[in-house]
């Protein structure tokens, strides 16, 4: 299977903890997005990349977040002294962008299903 | 800032029937209009898509309609099936990019009895 590829799928950690997620896109897409998703919510866009460059970071994403992408392949994700307010569902999409040209769509993953006791 | 609002919110209709999940957006920019469905546990997949200059696209039994001037687009789906029970977003791209940051409303909770 080439789709977008996350792991790990399910993370259970206490209040206090660090955790990184990782998130392997399709091959050939440039882009990578995360987003995050709570319970009965649609996805919230949290930050995106072109290739290494990480572009665009939501308020949503305090200091206690950072995303890398540092070859411009896979990401991650962590988050340091976790809350019971980030359990959530976390997504990783990946699309290709040439500019304004031909775009295709985003691509999601099954997500990380964090829980924070 | 709420840019989509999406109703109903959710939706139960009888295998066979059609179900019509409704769109309102608000920023004139968007030039590309996507349904997401997302079936529990994992992530959301494109279903159909439209551009502002045709004003319905089908495919197979999905319908995508979309009113330019009333500012909305609507999903249909037609002689709707239990396994097309899932949770539905309009969800357009915020830039004129279609593949720019994706703005997701609420989502209809779509549920087909068998």
């Amino acid at each position: 299977d080439t789709g977008v590829s996350q792991d790990p799928r399910h993370k259970i950690t206490k209040r206090g903890q660090n955790v990184t997620f990782r998130c392997d896109p399709i091959s050939e897409h440039n882009r990578l997005y995360w987003y995050r998703q709570t319970l009965g919510q649609g996805p919230e866009f949290l930050t995106y990349f072109q290739n290494e460059a990480q572009l665009e970071k939501s308020r949503l994403l305090s200091d206690r977040f950072s995303a890398e992408r540092p070859k411009g392949s896979f990401s991650t994700l962590e988050i340091q002294r976790t809350e019971q307010g980030d359990s959530a569902m976390y997504l990783c999409a990946s699309s290709f962008g040439a500019g304004r040209g031909p775009q295709e769509t985003q691509y999601f993953g099954p997500g990380t299903r964090l829980l924070v006791l | 800032q709420q840019q989509v609002k999406q109703s109903p919110q959710s939706l139960i209709v009888q295998k066979g029937g059609i179900s019509i999940i409704n769109c309102a957006y608000e920023n004139t920019a968007f030039d590309y209009f996507p349904w997401y469905q997302q079936f529990p546990g994992k992530g959301p997949a494109l279903l159909i898509a439209i551009r502002p200059d045709v004003s319905e696209k089908k495919e197979g039994r999905f319908t995508i309609s979309f009113n330019k001037s009333a500012k909305q687009f609507s999903l249909h789906i037609m002689d709707s099936q239990p396994g097309d029970s899932a949770t539905y977003f309009c969800a357009p791209p915020r830039g004129m990019n279609r593949d720019d940051k994706i703005i997701f409303g609420k989502g209809t909770r779509l549920h087909i009895l068998p």
